[in-house]
């Protein structure tokens, strides 16, 4: 069955710091991937995609995500963490639905804190 | 207005009321979509339509009605619901035919739903 697991539940880093959320995902074909970001009481913000060249694929608010097909993961990384990345950010695949369409499955998402 | 807008953000129900949330999409979008977003589990894809016409329909009670008057404009009427049903609500559209592989979802805030 197709999945996307997102490892981390809450992770807190300093502000400046830098950031990189796991996402790793199950699917046999070739992947379309996404970063989405939820700042709370908000709707998902997409920050990047991913689907075919380039494996490293640059994004919105300086974030970045690399796809490496051997470890079927895609993360997400910053170099530098500002207290306005505090969110929630959600790794989703779009999988076959098994009815000749396909849609976003969804990881549970990673809650990011900042610390001054 | 810009993207996808929802109406009300937040909305407070009884049991026996009866109530309906609006998305209005301002992005020229083929398809449109309902999410539920409820605490610790992962996003759960509701109604999916696509040019107008209900594409997928993912086990969805029957308490919850869907209506697509036209590309731009996605209802979703509420009736008889349970305090479980308490959640986020997302829409979404996407510029493709819905289900492609490349499509791209953007997002509205929520509606925040609270059945008492």
């Amino acid at each position: 069955a197709q999945s996307v697991t997102q490892p981390d539940i809450h992770i807190t880093v300093s502000e400046g710091a830098s950031l990189e959320l796991r996402c790793n995902y199950s699917y046999g074909a070739t992947p379309y991937l996404f970063w989405y970001v939820q700042s709370p009481g908000q709707g998902l913000q997409l920050l990047l995609k991913y689907f075919s060249g380039d494996t490293l694929v640059q994004g919105i608010k300086g974030f970045e995500a690399e796809f490496k097909r051997s470890q079927s993961s895609f993360n997400l990384r910053k170099p530098s963490v500002h207290w306005s990345d505090a969110a929630e950010y959600f790794c989703a695949v779009n999988t076959d639905s098994g009815a000749g369409s396909y849609q976003l499955t969804f990881g549970k998402g990673t809650k990011l804190s900042v610390i001054p | 207005e810009t993207g996808v807008t929802q109406t009300p953000r937040h909305l407070v129900m009884g049991m026996t009321n009866k109530k309906s949330l609006k998305c209005e999409q301002h992005l020229g979008h083929n398809a449109m979509y309902w999410y539920k977003q409820s605490a610790k589990k992962p996003l759960e894809l509701m109604f999916v339509y696509s040019l107008e016409e209900r594409v997928e329909n993912n086990s969805v009670p029957s308490r919850f009605s869907p209506e697509c008057p036209n590309s731009s404009h996605l209802f979703l009427h509420l009736h008889t619901l349970q305090p479980e049903d308490s959640a986020l609500y997302l829409c979404a559209s996407s510029p493709g035919l819905a289900g492609g592989y490349t499509d791209t979802q953007y997002f509205g805030p929520g509606t925040r739903l609270t059945v008492l």
